[in-house]
């Protein structure tokens, strides 16, 4: 299992809303990724974990609130959204860079969301 | 910071041609890779070739290859016999040093790349 799924694939949400994203990985990486990729952008970093720990957090704002559960899933939750905040959010995973260097990311399709 | 610039927002090119992407990056580090992803419609990031700074040998995949030019900051992606599937947004990436075992990744602006069968 070389994939990395993302559920759900569209996510319509009001600003009042709670919602979360998930992602979940089987191939025992140790460091996932949250990515928010604009329309026609390039997608920006926004949480890092290493080790189901919360290692890079990109000054992202609190109404976007990470969650690593276990070493093979990741959330993220989503609370008083803004119509800006619409984007797709990618997942990624990759090995741990301790000793080996040259490993890939391997990113999800996205949630494709839509603040309201 | 690191920055990657993608100076072509757009190329086409006939199915079977050869087409080649541009792309420069800033850093003032030694140690460093360079990628290029690419994106099709269904919206996955999928790695199509990547560059360790301190190989002097430009990396290629297949059909894909780059030309890296590290004194100039300069890392091209140059793809053989297009292929109506290589179409797609192609992104441009940096990363410099792991931070606690993770990658950083830098992206360029990308350029949309069209192949006209």
């Amino acid at each position: 299992d070389t994939e990395v799924t993302q559920t759900p694939k569209h996510l319509v949400m009001g600003m009042t809303n709670k919602k979360s994203l998930k992602c979940e990985q089987h191939m025992g990486h140790r460091a996932m990724y949250w990515y928010k990729q604009k329309a026609k952008k390039p997608p920006e970093l926004m949480f890092v974990y290493s080790y189901e720990k919360l290692s890079i957090n990109e000054s992202v704002p609190s109404r976007f609130s990470p969650e690593c559960p276990n070493s093979s899933l990741l959330n993220l939750h989503l609370h008083a959204l803004q119509p800006e905040d619409s984007a797709l959010y990618l997942c990624a995973s990759s090995p741990l860079l301790r000793q080996r260097r040259e490993e890939k990311l391997f990113f999800g399709s996205g949630t494709q969301l839509s603040v309201l | 910071a690191q920055t990657v610039t993608q100076s072509q927002p757009e190329m086409s090119v006939q199915e079977a041609e050869t087409v080649t992407l541009s792309c420069t990056y800033d850093t003032s580090e030694s140690d460093y890779y360079l990628f290029w992803y690419k994106q099709p419609p269904s919206r996955q990031m999928i790695l199509v070739i990547r560059q360790e700074a301190y190989k002097q040998q430009n990396a290629t995949e297949n059909r894909f290859s780059v030309n890296f030019q590290k004194a100039a900051k300069s890392f091209s992606l140059k793809i053989s016999d297009s292929q109506l599937g290589d179409a797609a947004m192609y992104f441009c990436a940096y990363r410099s040093v792991p931070i606690q075992g993770a990658q950083k990744l830098v992206f360029g602006q990308g350029t949309r790349l069209t192949i006209n069968p």
